[in-house]
């Protein structure tokens, strides 16, 4: 079982759609988490950073952690054809030997269609 | 704005070529990574490196090395490149500090025939 789950999608939907893309981990020594977004033949590019639990918002983009329930979500709101891409969850443990590295998800490939 | 650079964006190399990709941050970046990334499989770490001349397996480091002479520069060397090893390549950095999140490049693609 992978320590980070993300649902591969693809997901459709219209333009002016509420997005709800989401990861599960396993592991509760992840402490800090990331989206990302990759659009095609690019790199992936950091969208959101969090380390606590609770919402954090940035524009259209919100990001939301549960330690609790071991759940991440990002929600976008009015989405825009421009949105389409493939959204990638990221997350780091506070301890052990893995310092500085990121465990990600598999990523949810986006389209948002006018 | 952190800059990751790569210095190709596609390569294409025969079997059993020792292939050299190349990467420059331009943030003073103490941690550097190389990833691949493949469909299906997601990114998975080939390599790290926290400091100059320090460098650190991740989970698939087998038929690779790295090189950091430079504290801006992270190289992957593969030693006799496979058609398995045909992938995109991302080199990402960060700074400092366990939950510091990475900035990646563009990424090289590569092909091996």
């Amino acid at each position: 079982q992978k320590e980070v789950e993300q649902d591969p999608g693809p997901l459709s939907v219209p333009e002016g759609a509420i997005v709800s893309l989401n990861c599960t981990y396993s592991n509760s020594a992840f402490q800090y988490f990331m989206w990302y977004r990759q659009y095609s033949r690019k790199g992936p590019e950091l969208l959101m950073y969090t380390y606590s639990s609770g919402n954090k918002e940035d524009g259209r983009f919100t990001a939301q952690v549960d330690k609790s329930s071991k759940y991440i979500s990002l929600f976008i709101r009015d989405s825009q054809p421009s949105d389409s891409a493939t959204y990638l969850c990221a997350m780091i443990k506070a301890g052990g030997t893995s310092y500085g590295k990121l465990t990600f998800g598999q990523g949810t490939i986006l389209t948002v269609h006018p | 704005d952190v800059k990751v650079t790569q210095s190709s964006r596609y390569l294409v190399k025969r079997t059993g070529e020792k292939v050299f990709l190349e990467c420059v941050q331009d943030m003073d970046h103490e941690n550097m990574f190389w990833y691949r990334q493949d469909p299906g499989l997601g990114l998975r770490l080939i390599y790290f490196s926290y400091d100059v001349k320090m460098k650190e397996k991740g989970d698939i480091p087998e038929g690779y090395s790295v090189s950091r002479e430079k504290k801006e520069r992270f190289s992957l060397i593969l030693e006799s490149a496979s058609t398995n090893q045909t992938s995109m390549y991302l080199c990402a950095s960060s700074s400092p500090g366990r939950g510091s999140p990475l900035h990646f490049g563009n990424g090289t693609r590569l092909t091996v025939t």
